[in-house]
Order: C-alpha cells, then structure tokens, then sequence
C-alpha cells in the first residue's frame, strides 16, 4: 500500500514569496491534515479536513496560509507572502477515519523563508 | 485544556539499557486516545501505538511496553535493552471527540553504542 506522498521535499524562498506544497494521501483515507512542525517542537495542526469539508482549521493563520482539498482527495497548501518564522516542517497525515484512529504521515516538506 | 506534557527533552542511555518517556496528558473528555510516534533522522513520523481511554491493559510489543494510568494520567513508553535505532525523537500524543491528534513537544532519545 502506498503512504502519503508529498511534494517538494525542500523548498527555499525568500520572505514575502508564496509557495504551495502538495500532498497525495492514502488512498480511501476520509481525513487528511496538515501539521506545521518547527525545529525542536512537536507538530502542530494547521487544518483538518473530512473528504472535501473542513472539520478544524483554527490554528490556521488564514491572513497568509490557505489549503483545499478539491475532489476530496489530494490537497494542497499555501502560503503567501511568507514569513520568516514560516520555517518548518509541513507534514500532510491521513487517516482512516476522524480522530480517534491513528494518522500516517508523509516524509514532509522542509521550507525555509530567507 | 486538552494537552501532552513530555517533560524530558533529551534522553541519552548506553546501548542495552532500559529507557522509559515520560508522557502525561490533560483532558477533560471521558473518550480519548492516545498514541506514540517515533521520528526518526529521516524525519517521517511512525506510529507505534494507540490506546482508547477504557483500555488501561498495559501493552508490550518486543522491546517496547507502555503503561497507562488514568490516575495519574500518564501513558509512559519503556524500551528495554535499547539499541543505537532506537535513537530518534519520541512524540506522545492525544485525540478526542474526531479532533486531530494533538503532539508533545516530544523527547529526543539517543542510544551510543
């Protein structure tokens, strides 16, 4: 079974850039999200969406990053203009079900805003 | 609040040596889940294990164990005989009610051979 594929793996931009990363989950995963981890933390949840509809985007920082998930499948996210604390990790998870069952993450995409 | 504490940040042990990662949640649910990912250097998250909140058997694959606490609210891991891959960061985490998982700030293990 194939995991969840994500896209770039790096990127590097400068501040006021935007940038989109791409993510494939699981396939037949209902639930996807989007985690934003920075260097020494845990991941954080960004958005949560079930099929096409969002469940929770309030971590969000919707002035800047937006996400879709057109067809209830792939997604993408984006930001624009970055910032510099935008630096992170973006990981994209799916599971099965919402919540209480457990996520499968992709390798991730490491940006940095310069 | 709904939250994960790991207290440990760093964690350093001499191979065959027992490790356990501390982890204590808050939440004010009755249904809840916990679970352990291992983040390796490569950087994916693997998961290693959920827990409802009615299931307080402790769970033992191979090496690895977890005991959960409801009084204490704690669901720490314990490596037995650790080995250099086990050498990663170790994030414990916490759903509910359909919500998504909510992480520790995780606990880096190293293991020197």
């Amino acid at each position: 079974e194939a995991g969840v594929a994500q896209s770039p793996r790096y990127k590097i931009i400068e501040k006021r850039q935007s940038v989109a990363f791409w993510c494939n989950p699981i396939s037949g995963h209902a639930t996807l999200y989007w985690y934003q981890q920075i260097l020494g933390q845990g991941p954080k949840l960004l958005i949560q969406f079930q099929n096409n509809g969002v469940v929770d985007d309030s971590q969000l920082p919707k002035d800047r990053f937006s996400a879709e998930r057109l067809k209830g499948v792939d997604s993408t996210l984006k930001i624009q203009p970055a910032k510099l604390e935008d630096s992170a990790v973006y990981l994209c998870a799916s599971s099965l079900l919402l919540g209480n069952t457990e996520a499968f993450f992709g390798q991730g995409t490491r940006l940095t805003v310069v | 609040a709904q939250k994960v504490t790991q207290a440990q940040t760093e964690i350093s042990v001499v191979e065959k040596e027992d490790v356990t990662l501390d982890c204590v949640y808050e939440t004010r649910d009755t249904t809840y889940y916990l679970f352990w990912y291992k983040q390796p250097p490569s950087g994916e998250l693997v998961f290693l294990i959920r827990r409802n909140s009615f299931d307080e058997q402790n769970e033992i694959s191979g090496r690895y164990s977890w005991n959960f606490q409801k009084s204490t609210s704690s669901f720490n891991f314990t490596i037995t005989a650790s080995q250099v891959v086990d050498s990663a960061v170790y994030f414990c985490a916490l759903s509910w009610s359909g919500y998504a998982l909510n992480f520790g700030k995780g606990t880096s293990l190293l293991v020197t051979p």
